[in-house]
């Protein structure tokens, strides 16, 4: 079982609609990175947090630190939002990321 | 300011060829990450340079891979030979040190590589 689930593979919207995006982890993992590519595009930051909530713009990213549980949320969701989003996982100790499989959104006009 | 850049974008090379991959953090960055994602897979870690040394190599696949970065500015990344199964895009990062967990990673656009 990979230390980072994501949840659901494909999700596609149509245009205004509120989407949800769930990230499971594994014991050890104390912070959530949530990450957007779009397609043909680089890896873009979007969120990292370790506790409570973080909103810009339209993003929101949540994080339960007891259910070891983190969604990100898009409001009125826009076509300019398919991406793919993928969540990763910092441990207490050292730096690295483990990444869950990504999600890829397509939101439709 | 400008971002983490990797050169080059794309490098397609045969079985057994020399690859080497170039990654330029975020000027003042100390913390320097190589991450791999191989068709159909998630994201891998690979290393994390802290300056100049090698902080956590536990994710280099063998011994054909050798990561450095001399001075502590740029990282290369070289893949000699190179295998069928080395294919994929290479994703170099850089972050502060400011101690935090929530410290953000900030990403290259990545190099794709095919070995045929």
């Amino acid at each position: 079982k990979n230390e980072v689930e994501q949840s659901p593979q494909n999700l596609t919207a149509q245009e205004g609609e509120f989407i949800t995006i769930n990230c499971s982890y594994s014991v050890g993992i104390s912070a959530l990175h949530w990450l957007q590519q779009h397609p043909g595009g680089g890896i873009v930051s979007l969120f990292m947090l370790s506790s409570g909530k973080k909103k810009h713009g339209r993003l929101i990213a949540t994080i339960n630190i007891q259910e070891k549980h983190s969604s990100l949320h898009i409001t009125a969701s826009h076509p300019r939002d398919s991406a793919v989003y993928i969540c990763a996982g910092r441990k207490a100790a050292g730096n690295k990321l483990t990444f869950g499989g990504g999600t890829r959104v397509l939101v439709k006009p | 300011e400008a971002g983490v850049t990797q050169f080059p974008s794309h490098s397609v090379i045969e079985k057994g060829q020399t690859v080497t991959l170039r990654c330029d953090p975020i000027s003042g960055h100390d913390n320097l990450y190589w991450y791999r994602r191989v068709m159909g897979k998630e994201i891998k870690f690979l290393l994390h340079f802290v300056k100049e040394s090698k902080q956590d190599e536990s994710g280099m696949p063998n011994n054909r891979f050798l990561a450095e970065r001399t001075g502590g500015t740029y990282s290369t990344l070289k893949v000699q030979p190179a295998e069928l199964e080395d294919s994929g895009v290479y994703f170099c990062a850089s972050s502060q040190d400011r101690g935090l967990v929530t410290d953000t990673q900030y990403f290259g656009p990545g190099t794709r590589l095919t070995v045929l």
